[in-house]
């Protein structure tokens, strides 16, 4: 595997279910992000780590969970959503956190429907 | 907080042709800018990025122009493609370290 991976890559969940999103970067990188992007809107990030640890919080609902055990894997654990939170969930990486001069490496998505 | 204008109109051009997207900001000129492509249902990728003491940067067929005055950053593709249509965007740090804003983006359609 190269790059960053996302899975699963489709999921759909009803509002009272718990589900994982994980993402597994292979660059070495140090710095790791969760966006979201829903249609006809920018990107919109969501959390940061740096060194596993969380450097960013975007006033995100409780109702997203972020967990970053280590440099490579971050996982975004969602319950009780609402049906806007349905979205393409993009995690990335990038060198590190210290400067936006490094370019972001995206994994394909998760296209998350909240029913 | 900075705000980003990107055109959310598509751009049709026929293959061949000279493609040039707007991205402009409306606060601070940043000290940098990037360029992403995105590919329907994929993560952008990134292509460029200009610096604020860098009026012009080349990659191939790919152009970047950035004029803090104007707050405005042009990207061209010259000899454009089919295998070019996609969204493009633009990103700005904004706040702190390596937090990047991004804008809509544009969607981009190379006809033959």
């Amino acid at each position: 595997e190269t790059g960053v991976t996302q899975t699963p890559r489709h999921l759909v969940m009803g509002m009272t279910n718990k589900k994982s999103l994980k993402c597994e970067q292979h660059l070495g990188h140090n710095a790791m992000y969760w966006y979201k992007q829903s249609a006809k809107k920018p990107l919109e990030l969501m959390f940061v780590y740096n060194f596993k640890e969380q450097t960013e919080n975007n006033s995100v609902p409780s109702r997203f969970s972020p967990e970053c055990p280590n440099s490579s894997h971050l996982f975004l654990h969602l319950h009780t959503l609402q049906p806007e939170d349905s979205a393409l969930y993009l995690c990335a990486s990038s060198q590190d956190w210290t400067s936006a001069t490094y370019e972001q490496y995206f994994g394909p998505g998760t296209r998350l429907t909240v029913t | 907080s900075q705000k980003i204008e990107q055109n959310s109109e598509a751009l049709n051009i026929q293959e061949g042709k000279t493609a040039t997207l707007t991205c402009n900001y409306t606060n601070y000129s940043p000290a940098y800018l990037q360029w992403y492509r995105q590919d329907p249902g994929r993560g952008p990728v990134f292509l460029l990025l200009i610096r604020e003491n860098e009026k012009e940067k080349r990659k191939e067929r790919l152009k970047v122009t950035f004029d803090t005055t104007l707050k405005q950053s042009l990207f061209h593709i010259t000899a454009s493609q089919p295998a070019d249509s996609a969204t493009y965007l633009c990103a700005l740090p904004t706040g702190t370290a390596s937090k990047l804003t991004f804008g809509t983006g544009t969607r981009l359609q190379v006809t033959l």
